[in-house]
């Protein structure tokens, strides 16, 4: 069975760091590209970034928001993705889902183009910034 | 970054009843690259439908997504208790993904 648990959430005071962390199962952790998604209480869903896979370049792209302050990174001999959170702000208060990412290649010409959509949600990790 | 806006904010309908979703993109959405997503309160998002048109794994066949450019449809075809629920549009076509606000569809 496909899984993604996440863990580390909790409650910080404003300006700490934080590192939540996603454990796979079920897959090959390192063909995937993985997402981090927050949604922030009563609020609609926010993408926060993700981390393609090393055979993609595990680079990784982040939502304005938190670019600077957030950082995504993976183990893969672990089967884990980390979001590493720096300077928070109570405005991060929110659940973290991670999530695996699909890949979608598409040729045009002689350049590929990939494209990700997002088909396994773990169940969240509710992180609070509060003082 | 591509705006969503999904309407109408609530559907009030009765099970057995059609669901017509709305989403609107602020610019044309590369490739159709859109999907929809369910959530019912207190847990995860699901995957329903990707780029547009293809139902994901295990999804029943009530439920359709449709559309290119910048105007998509999520429709499912006769309710059942099950699906009322928040429904979420997403574009994956360019960066930054970017969602809707929801869709609520609650029972009348």
């Amino acid at each position: 069975e496909v899984q993604l648990v996440e863990s580390g959430g909790g409650l910080v005071q404003p300006g700490r760091s934080l590192r939540l962390s996603c454990t796979a199962s079920g897959f090959t952790f390192g063909d995937y590209a993985m997402s981090w998604v927050r949604q922030a209480p009563g609020k609609g869903l926010e993408w926060v970034g993700f981390i393609r896979s090393k055979a993609y370049g595990g680079t990784t792209e982040y939502a304005a928001s938190v670019k600077g302050r957030f950082t995504i990174s993976r183990d893969d001999s672990k089967s884990i993705a980390y979001l590493q959170m720096n300077s928070l702000k109570t405005e991060d208060t929110a659940v973290y889902y991670c999530t695996r990412d699909r890949l979608i290649t598409m040729v045009r010409g002689v350049t590929n183009f990939y494209y990700y959509y997002m088909d396994v949600w773990g169940k969240g990790t509710t992180v609070t910034v509060s003082s | 970054e591509i705006v969503l806006t999904q309407s109408p904010a609530t559907l009030s309908l009765s099970p057995g009843e059609r669901a017509t979703l709305s989403c609107g993109a602020s610019q044309s959405v590369s490739s159709s690259y859109l999907a929809w997503y369910q959530q019912k309160p207190g847990l995860a998002p699901r995957l329903l439908i990707y780029d547009a048109s293809s139902r994901a794994t295990g999804i029943p066949d009530r439920f359709s997504g449709s559309g290119s450019g910048t105007d998509f449809t999520l429709t499912i075809s006769r309710l059942e208790p099950e699906d009322f629920a928040v429904y979420y549009c997403q574009q994956y076509g360019s960066s930054p993904r970017t969602f809707g606000q929801g869709t609520k569809v609650e029972i009348k």
